[in-house]
């Protein structure tokens, strides 16, 4: 059974820029959350996609925006960079909305 | 309200002690109490989890006891191990698979 998996590992942009981050969920899994990590800190929910919509959103501005494919795997989106997103982003799957979640590795961002 | 509070911050205990990490919520409305393990440069991993009807869940080493009337939950690590150095955060949702609210985390330290 293949865990969430997650791409690309690190990334580095420039403050304006934008980037789109990716996440393939684990097998059987229908349900995609993302979360930011920030150094030293717990994981912040951003949203959640269910069947390619989204499904709930946390406290965080319009310009993160996030995708879900037939496949249920999932993007997330980031423009206009802000210095404070400089973060471990979190994808979890789960196979319902009442099944644990299982995070991936994470993708490092920093933003200079 | 949606706030969840974890001490200690940090945790150094000797092989083979007993491991302590206090959480406490406000929200009532939460369901579900999972602990997650994190170590560096991985996401967090599921460890156990318990839901407010029971007082106490115990997975090998590792126990959650439940507190409703105090609104409070604690992971109890048993025999701790060198291996079991790591972050551990606690967290709270309405149900299962819905957006966790994490603790700050407790960075367990286990001397050999």
């Amino acid at each position: 059974e293949t865990g969430v998996t997650q791409s690309p590992t690190h990334l580095i942009k420039t403050r304006g820029q934008q980037v789109t981050l990716r996440c393939s969920s684990q097998s059987g899994h229908n349900t995609v959350s993302w979360y930011q990590q920030a150094l030293g800190q717990g994981p912040q929910f951003i949203f959640q996609y269910y069947r390619e919509e989204e499904n709930g959103r946390g406290n965080f501005p319009p310009r993160f925006s996030g995708l879900q494919f037939p496949n249920y795997s999932s993007e997330l989106n980031v423009n206009a960079l802000e210095l404070d997103d400089s973060a471990l982003y979190l994808c979890a799957s789960s196979a319902s909305s009442y099944s644990p979640l299982h995070f991936g590795n994470g993708t490092r961002l920093t933003v200079t | 309200q949606q706030q969840v509070k974890q001490s200690p911050q940090s945790l150094i205990v000797q092989k083979g002690g007993i491991s302590i990490i206090n959480c406490a919520y406000e929200n009532t409305a939460f369901d579900y109490f999972p602990w997650y393990q994190q170590f560096p440069g991985k996401g967090p991993a599921l460890l156990i989890a318990i839901r407010p009807d029971v007082s106490e869940k115990k997975e090998g080493r590792f126990t959650i006891s439940f507190n409703k009337s105090a609104k409070q939950f604690s992971l109890h690590i048993m025999d701790s191990q060198p291996g079991d150095s790591a972050t551990y955060f606690c967290a709270a949702s309405n149900q299962a698979g819905t957006a966790l609210i994490f603790g700050k985390g407790t960075t367990l330290s286990v001397s050999s």
